[in-house]
């Protein structure tokens, strides 16, 4: 079955510390994406992938960060220098040259919770 | 960041009604427009992914249209049914690789 696996489901993590979100996708999709959902917002886009070791800012990817080392995976880091990392996390991926015209695959989130 | 808005917000409707909701987004640097169903507990799915003005699309009893001279999308359910209950995003492509999405309308499809 292809798609895109997201790990863990359900992430706890102490004030200050850092923590890494998993996604893999077995698509053979060249660009994948972070999104951020919080309540009342649309998704946001944290950082975006077009190809290995390249990667993106989004609208608000302060206090986080990627690495694209194989085409399959794309790990999140949120650091302690998000101030407001409580959230759920989506991630995403399509076929190359999305300019917004190409649909994408989603796993099926991850939501964080700071303690 | 563009802002791409969606009405209504939620709404309830009775099994077999017929609905449409409206995604509104600035007409200047247009290049997509997407429609994706988040159901509760799954991962959103491309309903429709629509690029030209007049634009009309179908999908068994769910239908989309796109106006992008005026900025605006409707997505239409023909006799709602308790499985369309879900979660409706628009979002916008402007060029660049990424999306700008809608705070989505929840749907709610009553037996």
């Amino acid at each position: 079955d292809g798609g895109i696996t997201q790990s863990p489901k359900y992430l706890f993590r102490k004030e200050g510390q850092n923590v890494t979100l998993s996604c893999e996708q077995n698509l053979n999709h060249d660009a994948m994406y972070w999104y951020r959902q919080d309540p009342g917002q649309g998704l946001r886009l944290i950082y975006y992938s077009q190809i290995v070791n390249d990667f993106q800012k989004g609208d608000i990817a302060e206090g986080y960060s990627v690495s694209r080392e194989k085409k399959e995976s794309f790990p999140l880091t949120v650091t302690s220098a998000q101030k407001n990392p409580t959230a759920f996390y989506l991630c995403a991926s399509s076929i190359m040259g999305t300019g917004g015209g190409n649909e994408q695959f989603f796993g099926p989130g991850t939501r964080l919770t700071v303690l | 960041i563009l802002n791409v808005e969606q009405s209504p917000q939620s709404l309830h409707v009775q099994e077999g009604d017929s609905t449409n909701f409206t995604c509104s987004f600035p007409s200047s640097n247009f290049y997509a427009l997407h429609w994706y169903r988040w159901e509760t507990a799954k991962s959103p799915e491309a309903l429709f992914v629509m690029t030209l003005n007049g634009d009309e699309k179908k999908k068994g009893r769910i239908s989309a249209t796109l106006n992008t001279k005026e900025g605006y999308s409707y997505l239409y359910i023909k006799g709602s049914q308790p499985e369309d209950s879900a979660t409706y995003l628009c979002a916008l492509g402007s060029g660049a690789n990424n999306l700008f999405f809608g705070t989505g309308t929840r749907l709610t499809v009553i037996p």
